[in-house]
């Protein structure tokens, strides 16, 4: 079955950018989604269709996309901002959703 | 304002069939564009898709669980259900229910607070 690649952990100091990949071979044809999950909450989707931010999460979050890779960029990490960050997309046919391994962030 | 709220039981048994229902406000599953999705998350693990169900009453289910579930809609109740059989103790997680837009790609913009499901006899 298709799956989404994530590096496990990613760490940087307060300040700093932070950027967390996401590999898959259908990414060149399907969206990408970002979520952001906090212990012991739901998630909370910060990027969709790439690169696109919905309202109300800040601007240091943002998306691009190159080939079968995705990265999710927080500039000017802050400590809040730590937390595990999901992948989402969808396979080849479009009628299966998957989610990545998810990355913890650490802010140092 | 939309919600999204699961319910259901906070214990099963092994082989006892699982049955959840998201209960929505502040849209229509009528909605051209519009689902309905079930993710879970064991604990201490990663989420895991496991269905979802389209304003046109289509079902989609994740290919390593199809054989066990089941979902459907009742429209004018603004209730979604999932069915999971012959529940195991590897299927202990919490269970989210998400509005999912679904016309051009999946993604999840609000998500219910989810459930907590242990599996144990």
């Amino acid at each position: 079955s298709y799956e989404l690649t994530q590096p496990p952990s990613v760490s940087v100091s307060p300040g700093q950018t932070a950027r967390i990949t996401c590999s898959g071979d259908a990414l060149p044809k399907q969206y990408a989604y970002w979520y952001q999950q906090k212990p012991g909450q739901a998630p909370v989707l910060v990027i969709y269709k790439d690169s696109e931010r919905p309202s109300g999460i800040p601007e240091r979050f943002s998306g691009s996309s190159s080939g079968t890779t995705v990265t999710l960029t927080i500039s000017g990490v802050q400590a809040e901002d730590e937390a595990d960050y999901y992948c989402q997309s969808a396979d080849s046919s479009g009628t299966h959703v998957v989610f990545g391994g998810g990355t913890k962030l650490t802010v140092l | 304002q939309v919600t999204l709220r699961e319910s259901g039981p906070a214990l099963v048994k092994p082989t006892q069939t699982l049955t959840l229902t998201c209960t929505f406000s502040g849209f229509s599953l009528s909605t051209s564009g519009m689902c309905v999705s079930w993710i879970r998350q064991p604990p201490g693990k990663a989420l895991e898709w496991l269905a979802l169900i389209d304003w046109d009453d289509d079902k989609y289910y994740s290919t390593s669980l199809k054989t066990r579930l089941t979902i459907s809609k009742d429209t004018s109740k603004n209730q979604v259900v999932l069915t999971m059989t012959n529940m195991d103790p590897v299927d202990t997680a919490t269970y989210y229910c998400a509005r999912i837009h679904c016309s051009g790609g999946y993604y999840m913009d609000v998500w219910g607070k989810g459930t907590t499901v242990t599996v144990s006899s």
